[in-house]
């Protein structure tokens, strides 16, 4: 079956430290977005990339970084340079950049982050 | 820039009652319109779209209506299930995504 998958499921992490969340496709879609989900919040938009070694800022991009070397891999690093850390992380894919014409973007089961 | 506000939680419901969950956008030109849904603990999923004005949406039930003139595109259902109580997103794609706040459904038997 085609997917996102995200990893781990939850995550717990010391003030300080740098922490990775994974997020990998098997959908064969050029564009790939993080975001963060805080309770009434919404989503806001982390990172994003377009297409391999391309990535731009979104809208809270500060603390965070992301690569881009494989087409079905975008993994992102929450630093200690990020004040509030904890939340609920969601990585999500689509065939184009902010595509229309399909089912839009999907989106994988999200990674809770908690800093102790 | 772009925005989408939509009707504050959490919506509480029994079960068969109808539901309305409003929401509308501020953009230039025109957008596409969405409903995502978010189960507990899950990431979202696409319910409905609209890609242009006027256009309906539907999907297991639920319905929304691209309204130009008012700039709004509320979400509906007839008679809602126990099994449809998750959190609801409204969002839009213009130059980049936008989404709103998220509303819960609590529905009761």
């Amino acid at each position: 079956d085609g997917g996102i998958t995200q990893s781990p499921k939850y995550l717990f992490r010391k003030e300080g430290q740098n922490v990775t969340l994974s997020c990998e496709q098997n959908l064969n879609h050029d564009a790939m977005y993080w975001y963060r989900q805080d309770p009434g919040q919404g989503l806001r938009l982390i990172y994003y990339s377009q297409i391999v070694n391309d990535f731009q800022k979104g809208d809270i991009a500060e603390g965070y970084s992301v690569s881009r070397e494989k087409k079905e891999s975008f993994p992102l690093t929450v630093t200690s340079a990020q004040k509030n850390p904890t939340a609920f992380y969601l990585c999500a894919s689509s065939i184009g950049l902010y595509e229309t014409s399909t089912d839009t973007q999907y989106f994988g089961p999200g990674t809770r982050l908690t800093v102790l | 820039g772009d925005s989408v506000t939509q009707m504050e939680g959490p919506v509480t419901l029994s079960e068969e009652a109808f539901l309305t969950i409003n929401c509308t956008y501020t953009a230039t030109g025109y957008p596409s319109l969405f409903w995502y849904v978010q189960y507990p603990g899950e990431g979202l999923q696409l319910l409905l779209k609209a890609t242009k004005a006027d256009d309906k949406g539907s999907n297991k039930g639920f319905e929304a209506t691209y309204r130009k003139e008012t700039t709004s595109f509320h979400l509906e259902k007839g008679s809602v299930q126990v099994s449809d109580s998750a959190v609801y997103f409204c969002a839009l794609i213009n130059n980049d995504m936008r989404f709103g706040a998220g509303t819960r459904l609590t529905v009761k038997p």
